[in-house]
């Protein structure tokens, strides 16, 4: 089983501020790891996928970018609406898995 | 607009058996592999199963193969997961998830249902 990990578990940021949300494979997984976006008592949405692709409609604020064990999201400048919780998943293999998620908070 | 729309959920005792439903609508439903995904109260998501277009192939994580079976009925564009033999650790939120291409593999997901939820109590 491919083992995703994310860092940091928690980020305190500022309106408009830079983040930079790490994800890291056990193992290479090319270019197939995905980003999702999960606000409370919401469904997870899908940001990015292919590593660096956004998905339709989604704003291009957020980035992807990574391949092999090494990923990372960033949004640019962050908004109001970018506070909750953000996962990787990595389908380049079955079982598929997840990240354990980095919650990106107000500061 | 593609929808997916999940029931089935509720209260259950250790050792029963539940069956959830996903009713999907806007796409071509006999075209696209579908999913379940589960979230532990406070928890990451963890996938569950995953079925090909025709329903002839199937993969399941390790902590439900032997108790969880997915199927799917194209005729009433309906994905099901029957849960059997339900433990403590299997109370979540239940999702259903699509697949973005038809190609048959592991793939991400878009879009989601707003899930349902399995309590396993006594």
């Amino acid at each position: 089983e491919i083992v995703m990990t994310q860092s940091p578990a928690t980020l305190s940021v500022s309106p408009g501020e830079r983040v930079t949300l790490s994800c890291r494979a056990s193992q290479s997984v090319s270019s197939t790891l995905g980003w999702y976006q999960q606000k409370p008592g919401q469904a997870p949405r899908l940001l990015i996928y292919g590593a660096s692709t956004r998905a339709t409609g989604i704003p291009p604020r957020f980035s992807g970018s990574g391949s092999g064990t090494e990923f990372t999201l960033t949004i640019s400048s962050l908004q109001s609406e970018d506070f909750a919780v953000y996962y990787c998943q990595q389908y380049n293999d079955w079982p598929l898995t997840f990240g354990g998620g980095t919650k990106v908070e107000i500061k | 607009e593609v929808q997916l729309v999940e029931s089935g959920g509720g209260l259950v005792q250790p050792g029963g058996s539940l069956r959830l439903s996903c009713a999907a609508s806007g796409f071509t439903f006999s075209t696209y592999a579908m999913s379940w995904v589960r979230q532990a109260p406070g928890r990451g998501l963890e996938w569950v199963s995953t079925i090909s277009a025709g329903g002839s192939a199937a993969y399941y994580a390790d902590a439900v193969k032997g108790r969880f079976t997915i199927s799917r009925d194209s005729s009433k564009n309906t994905l099901y997961l029957q849960m059997n033999t339900l433990r403590a650790e299997d109370t979540a939120v239940y999702y259903c998830a699509k697949a973005t291409v038809t190609t048959w593999g592991p793939r991400w997901f878009d879009p989601w249902g707003q899930g349902t939820l399995v309590t396993v109590s006594s």
